[in-house]
């Protein structure tokens, strides 16, 4: 039951380097977010995806883009990286629109912009 | 907007003693409320929902109870372990189905 799966677990760029964050999920969920984690400012919403082919912007898009090729699957990518964006990402996914299903959460990836 | 406010930490508390954490909401509509837990190093997991006014989510010797007249869903617990030390979060699904989380509060108990 591995649920939301995010990789890599950790990573140490140098401003101006580019990389991709992979989540995928095994659940057959429609909807998929990325967020950062900030101290003292909880979690940010970044982009996120209400089906396959799909994106839109969160509060904080900008320095991010998104791509969600195939249902499971839903990168983020940071096109040149800034230590300004040096933070825990989050992905999660969800099941539907009702409003009452939670959302599930990968363990994170640990990135530092250096 | 939608947004949510929760009671800033970090609390630390003794083991058994009992456990408020504020979570108050701003939302068009009826939202589903949410309390998850972040443990170090990991993501957030579900810890309770409630998904309409005077619903009672309960987990885990934790609850909370949708208080729509007064835009809150306070977290208690009457006993903390040592175990529960983690970081909770109030969270709410707004419009969009798009959620929207309070800053977290840490919470530590000491045997």
């Amino acid at each position: 039951n591995a649920g939301v799966t995010q990789t890599p677990k950790f990573r140490v760029l140098k401003t101006g380097q580019s990389m991709t964050l992979l989540c995928a999920q095994d659940m057959n969920h429609e909807y998929m977010y990325w967020y950062r984690q900030d101290p003292g400012m909880g979690l940010r919403l970044i982009h996120y995806s209400v089906g396959e082919g799909t994106t839109a912007k969160g509060e904080v898009p900008d320095g991010y883009n998104v791509s969600r090729l195939k249902k499971q699957n839903f990168l983020l990518g940071l096109e040149s990286a800034a230590p300004s964006q040096t933070s825990v990402y989050f992905c999660a996914s969800s099941f539907d629109r009702a409003g009452n299903q939670p959302q599930h959460f990968g363990d994170g990836t640990r990135l530092s912009i250096l | 907007g939608d947004s949510v406010t929760q009671m800033e930490g970090p609390v630390t508390l003794s083991e058994e003693a009992f456990l408020t954490i504020n979570c108050t909401y701003t939302a068009t509509g009826y939202p589903s409320l949410f309390w998850y837990v972040q443990y170090p190093g990991e993501g957030l997991q579900l810890l309770l929902k409630a998904t309409k006014a005077d619903d009672k989510g309960s987990n885990k010797g934790f609850e909370a109870t949708y208080r729509k007249e007064t835009t809150s869903f306070h977290l208690e617990k009457g006993s903390v372990q040592v175990s529960d030390s983690a970081v909770y979060f109030c969270a709410l699904n707004g419009r969009a189905n798009q959620f929207y989380f309070g800053t977290g509060t840490s919470l530590t108990v000491i045997p």
